[in-house]
């Protein structure tokens, strides 16, 4: 079945980095979009970024955006989210979340609705 | 940036009743709206997308309309396991947006 499995989240010291993975199997990783969505402890849901299924194009939430590096191999079926000058705001559970995508007239798009989700990763900015 | 406003934040309903949950956005998105079911400790699941499509292995009782900017999430009649919170989402322009959510809680 399809499964995301996040990993590497933990407390890290505001300023440091912090590097998650997200494990995908039960599909072919090669042929979706990926996002990272996080939600701060009793809040909502926000996204964070997205990577095509080829890693060409790639977008980010303005809060993140020149801290946060979102990857892929799709070699090894993993999602990754570089995370560095980290803030105390950054403090979330992050989940990975896949894509699907389409052609139009030999031009991809994704549909850009998170299905399925990890179970998430919890990261804690603290000192 | 869209911005996306559920009400009411709160429901309070009893097992067998329908739930109206709105989601209202800053601009049109068009069709382009999904919902999203959370409950505690897990991870959100797609219920409807494109406004009203279901997701696979959602059940009939959740159904969705509207376009533009009003959209209704409908619970027919409330299952025990549907008291949780739920969140709208849009596709139609970057940043992606989610609603701040409607907890569905038993009255």
């Amino acid at each position: 079945q399809v499964q995301l499995v996040e990993s590497g989240g933990g407390v890290v010291q505001p300023g440091r980095s912090l590097t998650l993975s997200c494990a995908a199997s039960g599909f072919t990783f090669s042929s979706y979009g990926m996002h990272w969505v996080r939600q701060a402890p009793g809040k909502g849901l926000e996204w964070v970024a997205v990577i095509w299924y080829d890693g060409n194009r790639k977008y980010y939430a303005d809060s993140v955006k020149g801290r946060f590096t979102i990857s892929r191999d799709n070699s090894k079926n993993t999602l990754y989210l570089q995370m560095n000058s980290l803030r105390a705001e950054d403090t979330a559970a992050y989940y990975c979340a896949r894509s699907s995508g389409y052609y139009v007239s030999g031009t991809y798009y994704m549909d850009n609705w998170f299905d399925p989700w990890g179970q998430g990763t919890l990261v804690t900015v603290s000192s | 940036e869209i911005v996306l406003t559920q009400s009411p934040a709160t429901l309070s309903l009893s097992p067998g009743e329908r739930a109206t949950l709105s989601c209202r956005a800053s601009q049109s998105v068009s069709s382009f709206l999904a919902w999203y079911q959370q409950k505690p400790g897990q991870a959100p699941r797609l219920l409807i997308y494109d406004a009203s499509n279901r997701a696979t292995g959602i059940p009939a009782r959740f159904s969705g309309s509207g376009s533009g900017a009003d959209f209704t999430l409908t619970i027919s009649s409330l299952e025990p396991e549907d008291f949780a919170v739920y969140y709208c989402q849009q596709r139609s322009n970057w940043p992606l947006t989610f609603g701040g959510g409607t907890k569905v809680e038993i009255k």
